[in-house]
């Protein structure tokens, strides 16, 4: 299982929309509507940010939100924060018989 | 509330064994999936395997192609804890392993157990 492509950094300045993608193929995120993102600061655990491709998890702020259209999925940040610089990593469905999971290879967000 | 508490760090050396566990508390253990990811420094997260915490008859695992020949994941329901075991360890394997709940997506994890495979 290959993992999906991110591009590896991203950077914007505070206030501004950045979109991070995620590109897989019709057997992941093609396949299901099961593709969550994660939130990493630097010596910090993930944190769960969207899941089912476009869904909030209670206390996650409505500036990041989730899509997707065909192979591809994509998180959005709108009005960027410093606070929002981090890692960010998508993660789908691989194969609805065995519960298999695979991983972005992670983008770098930098807010100039 | 939800926590994954794990056990603590550990250093192997080549070729060697690790077993990590995984606590659950404030919530029905039976009612998640657990999955294990790792992440070597500097370097992305890594998916592994997940494991049912109820255990069916024959199986209620799944692991990751790479890691299927020397990876087992085992649970004690009555002590909501769940064990992942590598073996035959290798440098590239230094990394921090992470617990995770959840089926679709992950979304309580472990505070991270950091293995380093040195000679």
């Amino acid at each position: 299982q290959s993992a999906l492509t991110q591009p590896a950094s991203v950077s914007g300045s505070p206030g501004q929309s950045i979109t991070i993608s995620c590109t897989g193929t019709s057997s992941d995120v093609g396949g299901y509507n099961y593709v969550s993102w994660y939130q990493q600061h630097p010596g910090k655990v993930p944190k769960l940010i969207i899941y089912d491709v476009d869904n909030r998890p209670s206390g996650v702020s409505n500036r990041f939100s989730g899509s997707k259209s065909g192979n591809t999925a994509s998180l959005t940040i709108s009005g960027l924060q410093a606070e929002d610089e981090a890692d960010y990593y998508c993660c789908s469905y691989a194969s609805s018989t065995t519960s298999t999971r695979v991983f972005g290879g992670g983008t770098k967000l930098t807010v100039l | 509330q939800v926590q994954l508490v794990q056990s603590g760090a550990e250093v192997k050396k080549p070729g060697a064994s690790v077993k990590v566990s995984c606590k659950a508390s404030g919530y029905t253990f039976t009612s998640y999936y657990v999955h294990w990811v790792r992440q070597a420094p500097g370097e992305g997260l890594e998916w592994m395997g997940i494991i049912n915490p109820i255990n069916p008859i024959g199986g209620g695992t799944t692991y990751a192609q790479k890691f299927q020949d020397r990876f087992t994941m085992t649970r004690d329901p009555s002590t909501s804890t769940v064990y992942m075991e590598l073996r035959s360890l290798r440098s590239e394997d230094t990394a921090v392993y992470y617990c995770a709940r959840g089926a679709r997506y992950l979304d309580f994890w472990g505070q991270g157990t950091l293995v380093t495979v040195s000679s």
